[in-house]
């Protein structure tokens, strides 16, 4: 199976900093990722897919790069509801696998 | 509108089986490969399973830690995709959801608990 490892784990800012959260795929994905946002109890909610295409509706702060085993996610000017916990996840391949998240608190 | 709605869950005893819905409406269901997507309590997402669309004759793969055990498949008209979850174990405790394979994966349920536990 393809790992999937996210960094950081866990990130505290404020309300207008900008994150980039990395996403790094054992075996080339090409650009079959997708990521998520998953506020405390609720569903997961899909932002991003092939790597950099937004997701209909969501807000043009929310960017995404990359191919092959390295992509990354930013948050340009984080607003009071992007304090979420992030996901990756590849489907280059079966069985597709997620990274583990990453939580971004305020701090 | 786009709605998936999961029902089924519960607690089931280790060993047992459980069969989840989900009723789908708002597109064309058979045009779509849909996936199911678990989440044990406190725990990332972990991808269960896929039926892929009609052209793909609603061929199936499963993740591996439940390949063998747990099988997809479709009700086209009644609009309902199934997971069948056979021999459980404590493991499988998580919310499941139901998920669109569009655009990545663009649509989800609001998830059913399911619960292994003697």
């Amino acid at each position: 199976d393809i790992q999937m490892t996210q960094s950081p784990s866990s990130v505290s800012l404020s309300v207008g900093d900008t994150v980039t959260i990395t996403c790094r795929a054992s075996q080339d994905v090409r650009e079959s990722l997708t990521w998520f946002q998953q506020e405390p109890g609720k569903v997961p909610r899909s932002l991003i897919y092939d790597a950099s295409s937004l997701q209909s509706g969501v807000p043009s702060r929310f960017s995404g790069s990359g191919s092959g085993t390295y992509f990354t996610l930013t948050i340009s000017g984080l607003q009071p509801e992007d304090f979420a916990t992030y996901y990756c996840q590849h489907y280059d391949s079966h069985p597709f696998t997620f990274g583990g998240g990453t939580k971004v608190e305020i701090k | 509108e786009v709605q998936l709605v999961e029902s089924g869950g519960g607690l089931v005893q280790p060993g047992g089986s459980l069969r989840l819905s989900c009723a789908v409406s708002g597109f064309t269901f058979s045009d779509h490969y849909m996936d199911w997507v678990r989440q044990a309590p406190g725990k990332g997402l972990e991808w269960v399973g896929r039926s892929r669309n009609k052209p793909h004759s609603y061929s199936t793969e499963y993740g591996t830690s439940v390949r063998g055990r747990f099988t997809i498949s479709r009700d086209v008209s009644k609009n309902f995709l199934y997971l069948q979850m056979n021999s459980l174990k404590t493991e499988d405790t998580a919310v499941y959801y139901c998920v669109r394979g569009k655009n990545g994966f663009d649509v989800w349920g609001q998830g059913t608990m399911v619960t292994v536990s003697s």
